[in-house]
């Protein structure tokens, strides 16, 4: 149980263009999402929590009108990469969390290689 | 202000060697803690995690860790590793909900 997917696993656009990570709970019902961002050899860094049906919180430093973040239901979030550079290159990855879930307690869905040439 | 250490980027082990990864952590209250493992072009998987109560938890796939308060550290063990343990590494810390993670540690397993 509490298994999370993201589609696609990688893609590849080029600069300017904008693209879009599907996260989705497949079990569970996630109250809140996370997004992160991995660098190569590098931690995951939090870039925005979102809970269904209100606007995402985004941690400082992140460009919320780059990456527009929506959580329309209880089982889907979106990360929309706006007008994608190629320093946006990196590994995406959603996490879900579901309603009274412990602490922390997080579901990590595979992640998503993007790749802007 | 939240943080986690995982001091070894790097280790290699032989296969059926013992395995010891370190995590020290800064929180300001009681701390939440756990490890997550990450492998190549997979989500991250929950290892274990502390709460509360009994200092030395056990997890998935034989792995354990001790919390200890006076070292603020979450170190994680296992008596053999097995090659399909090669991986990368992560330890966090939360007091509520948003998880801070550490830089990881890859672990190497020779044959």
């Amino acid at each position: 149980g509490a298994v999370v997917s993201q589609h696609p696993s990688w893609v590849i656009c080029k600069s300017g263009t904008s693209v879009k990570i599907e996260c989705r709970s497949l079990d569970f019902q996630a109250t809140t999402m996370f997004w992160y961002r991995q660098f190569p050899k590098q931690s995951l860094m939090l870039m925005a929590t979102s809970n269904e049906g209100s606007k995402a919180t985004y941690e400082q430093g992140v460009e919320k009108d780059k990456f527009l973040i929506n959580h329309a239901s209880l089982t889907l979030s979106t990360l929309t990469v706006t007008s994608a550079h190629p320093e946006d290159s990196s590994f995406y990855i959603c996490s879900a969390g579901r309603l009274a879930g412990g602490p922390g307690e997080q579901y990590f869905g595979p992640g998503t290689r993007l790749t802007v040439t | 202000a939240q943080s986690v250490t995982q001091p070894d980027i790097h280790i290699t082990v032989s296969e059926g060697a013992s395995l010891e990864l370190r995590c020290n952590y800064s929180y300001g209250a009681t701390p939440y803690l756990f490890w997550y493992v990450q492998s190549p072009g997979q989500g991250l998987q929950l290892l274990l995690k502390y709460f509360s109560g009994d200092t030395l938890v056990q997890g998935i796939k034989g792995f354990e860790a001790e919390f200890k308060r006076s070292q603020s550290s979450f170190n994680l063990r296992k008596p053999s590793v097995h090659w399909s343990d090669a991986a990368e590494y992560f330890c966090a810390v939360t007091g509520a909900n948003n998880l801070f993670f550490g830089t990881g540690t890859r672990l190497t397993v020779i044959p």
